[in-house]
């Protein structure tokens, strides 16, 4: 089955640090999943962070990136310059357009210093 | 904009009980889903569905039962609980599934606790 694998946690830096969170997938019965990056702020519900549709691309959303590789199966998310704000858990998932479900990985709690 | 509610927000069960947890959203969404989400682990579907009355198995479907009443509303059962069943219980909705996917909107969770 379809699988995503992302950075054990909890990772911890400070502020005005650059980021990555590893992302890496393995889709078995689908040639071009859809990859997405969603989030859970403290306290708050699960929701959208970026998605990118298309191999090749890039998605952006509140000054991180991802990228969606084929040729290495990844899609790492960044960002140039954390803030404390960005404390969260940030988990990767992939779309199987054949059955219409996500697979996600177990993810990444970030906490970031002042 | 629109919202998903699931009610209760936590659930204190006994082992062996039958335990029914209840989302509404009123995106006007084709498309909902129920997943289950253990600690520190992330999300795997029990169940979702494409329409009123329609129901679809997910990955984690035994043990569970679901139903689509109208629309707006999916409810979810533990048929049996187990004391291995704590976990949250999240349920989401989108426009619609299949080759085209619309980002999935989440409720807040439902805690479960098994005694």
């Amino acid at each position: 089955g379809d699988s995503v694998t992302q950075t054990e946690g909890p990772v911890t830096v400070s502020e005005s640090e650059s980021l990555i969170i590893n992302c890496t997938y393995s889709a078995t019965s689908i040639a071009y999943p859809n990859l997405f990056w969603y989030v859970r702020y403290p306290g708050e519900g699960l929701q959208l962070l970026l998605k990118v549709i298309t191999a090749g691309q890039k998605g952006s959303s509140r000054g991180f990136e991802a990228t969606y590789n084929k040729e290495t199966t990844s899609f790492h998310l960044q960002k140039a310059s954390v803030q404390e704000s960005d404390s969260a858990v940030y988990y990767c998932a992939l779309g199987n357009t054949n059955t219409g479900k996500l697979t996600f990985g177990d993810g990444t709690v970030l906490t970031v210093k002042p | 904009g629109g919202i998903i509610t699931q009610t209760p927000k936590f659930l204190i069960g006994q082992e062996g009980q039958k335990l029914t947890l209840k989302c509404q959203q009123n995106f006007n969404h084709d498309t909902m889903y129920w997943y289950r989400q253990d600690s520190g682990k992330g999300l795997r579907l029990i169940y979702y569905s494409i329409t009123e009355n329609d129901l679809q198995k997910g990955d984690l479907s035994e043990g569970y039962d679901a139903s689509r009443e109208k629309k707006s509303s999916f409810s979810l059962t533990v048929t049996s609980a187990q004391k291995n069943e704590m976990a949250v219980f999240l349920c989401a909705s989108s426009i619609t599934s299949g080759t085209y996917q619309d980002t999935q909107y989440f409720g807040p969770g439902t805690r479960l606790l098994v005694l």
